[in-house]
């Protein structure tokens, strides 16, 4: 059964920072694509920044570019992300997600990290 | 503002058939990218319910279809049922932006 399980969230001042994680299980997890999705509360979804199987290649929401990195670690079969620099617009649920191999489409889905950004 | 445009809400009474219908833009859909529909039950995190324009995964019932036409594909859901009612997303591949793109989402009220 394929699990994405996400961590890591939580209350952060303006301008700090937070590392989430998402850890994967049952499948092969260095063979797609692997993104994150954010959404604000009440609002729609967001997605955030995606990478491929071996990490070589990267690509973020211009909002973001310059402060969120999306990582990866095959051996521990982990996703991450690092975000520096919080806005209160960055305030949301994260989930990680997986892209469907042939299509653009997240086929599964984590259950979301809360992060808010409040003095 | 969603890269991809969506009616806020539609309603239906329970059997009942209603559609969703997702607009876009040169840059995603109208590129020939393909859409997938997403169902979002309160509280929970978004479930894959058609890809590829009309391709359901396991486990998804057949009352749930994706058409395609033109620059303005839709989402159809016959014989509605109390279960079903959520937030429904449309997305697309954007070459833009290298990434997904969603539409705003659409709250479905059974009436």
């Amino acid at each position: 059964e394929v699990q994405l399980v996400e961590s890591g969230g939580g209350l952060v001042q303006p301008g700090g920072s937070l590392r989430l994680s998402c850890a994967a299980s049952g499948f092969t997890f260095s063979d797609y694509w692997m993104n994150w999705v954010r959404q604000a509360p009440g609002k729609g979804l967001e997605w955030v920044a995606n990478i491929n199987q071996d990490g070589s290649e990267k690509y973020y929401v211009d909002s973001v570019k310059g402060r969120f990195t999306i990582s990866r670690d095959s051996a521990k079969n982990s996703l991450y992300l690092q975000v520096n620099s919080l806005r209160a617009e960055d305030t949301a649920v994260y989930y990680c997600a997986r892209l469907r191999s042939g299509w653009n489409a997240l086929d599964y889905w984590g259950q979301g990290s809360p992060v808010t950004v409040s003095s | 503002q969603s890269v991809l445009t969506q009616p806020p809400s539609v309603s239906g009474a329970p059997g009942q058939r209603v559609t969703i219908s997702c607009t876009g833009s040169s840059s995603n859909i109208g590129a020939g990218y393909d859409v997938h529909w997403y169902q979002q039950l309160p509280g929970t995190a978004p479930k894959l319910l058609i890809y590829g324009n009309n391709n359901r995964p396991s486990g998804v019932p057949d009352r749930f279809s994706g058409s395609e036409s033109g620059t303005s594909p839709s989402l159809a859901i016959t014989g509605l049922q109390a279960e079903d009612e959520a937030d429904y997303y449309c997305q697309s591949y954007d070459s833009s932006l290298s990434g997904p793109v969603f539409g705003g989402g659409t709250k479905l009220t059974v009436l």
